[in-house]
């Protein structure tokens, strides 16, 4: 069965320290992973997209490692800002139009 | 180049009301998709179109939802009667569609729907 799991579900830091969130996957076959960022109220933006070749990706502060072995994923967030407190979501294509979603981490930064 | 539009961005109704949503998608994008984002979850898609056919509708509730994209372009989805448990996030999506690699889905607003 196709899957997307997400840890933790939600999690609290401080501003101005880094996390690292967690996407395991069974999607069969496998084409791309994206990180996609979900603030409040707004729909789900696209940070970074991993394929089967890339083990790491950065988008400024986000960067994005890719086990395709173990079909694992993690997206790490340095020095971590308040605005970066939204809902994150890993999403896997198994090609065309077909994609997979997790259920989210729930990110809080507090000053 | 403009996003996915979606209206109304809220809506508040009672149970066994109607209620309809719009989205236009980014234009030139084949493939449209409705999802259901309940609070705390992941979206869960309810139908995708590919121009104005479907593609998949397997977890649409067709009871009660319905959905149309008649000229390939803009689509709306229906809720008749609503029910408690259709309080969630109605998100659009859109991607060009076909067989491209890291096809790309972009997503709407959201229209939060709340049944009373």
């Amino acid at each position: 069965k196709n899957q997307v799991e997400q840890s933790p579900q939600s999690l609290i830091i401080l501003e101005g320290k880094n996390c690292t969130l967690q996407c395991n996957y069974t999607v069969s076959p496998f084409s791309n992973l994206r990180w996609y960022k979900q603030d409040t109220g707004r729909g789900p933006v696209s940070l970074t997209i991993m394929t089967f070749s890339e083990n790491t990706k950065s988008n400024g502060r986000y960067t994005a490692t890719l086990d395709a072995d173990t079909k694992q994923s993690s997206l790490h967030i340095t020095a971590s800002q308040l605005s970066d407190s939204a809902s994150y979501i890993c999403v896997v294509s198994a090609g065309g139009n077909q994609f997979y979603f997790g259920t989210g981490t729930s990110l809080t930064v507090i000053p | 180049e403009a996003g996915v539009a979606q209206s109304p961005r809220y809506k508040i109704i009672e149970k066994r009301q109607s209620v309809a949503f719009w989205c236009n998608p980014i234009s030139g994008h084949a493939t449209l998709y409705w999802y259901q984002q309940i609070l705390g979850q992941g979206p869960k898609l309810l139908i995708q179109f590919q121009n104005n056919g479907v593609v998949d509708d397997s977890q649409l509730p067709k009871d009660r939802f319905s959905a149309e994209r008649l000229k390939g372009v803009d689509s709306t989805l229906k809720i008749q009667p609503a029910k408690l448990e259709d309080s969630a996030v109605y998100l659009c999506a859109s991607s060009r569609g076909g067989n491209v690699s890291y096809n790309e889905q972009f997503f709407g607003p959201g229209t939060r729907l709340t049944v009373l």
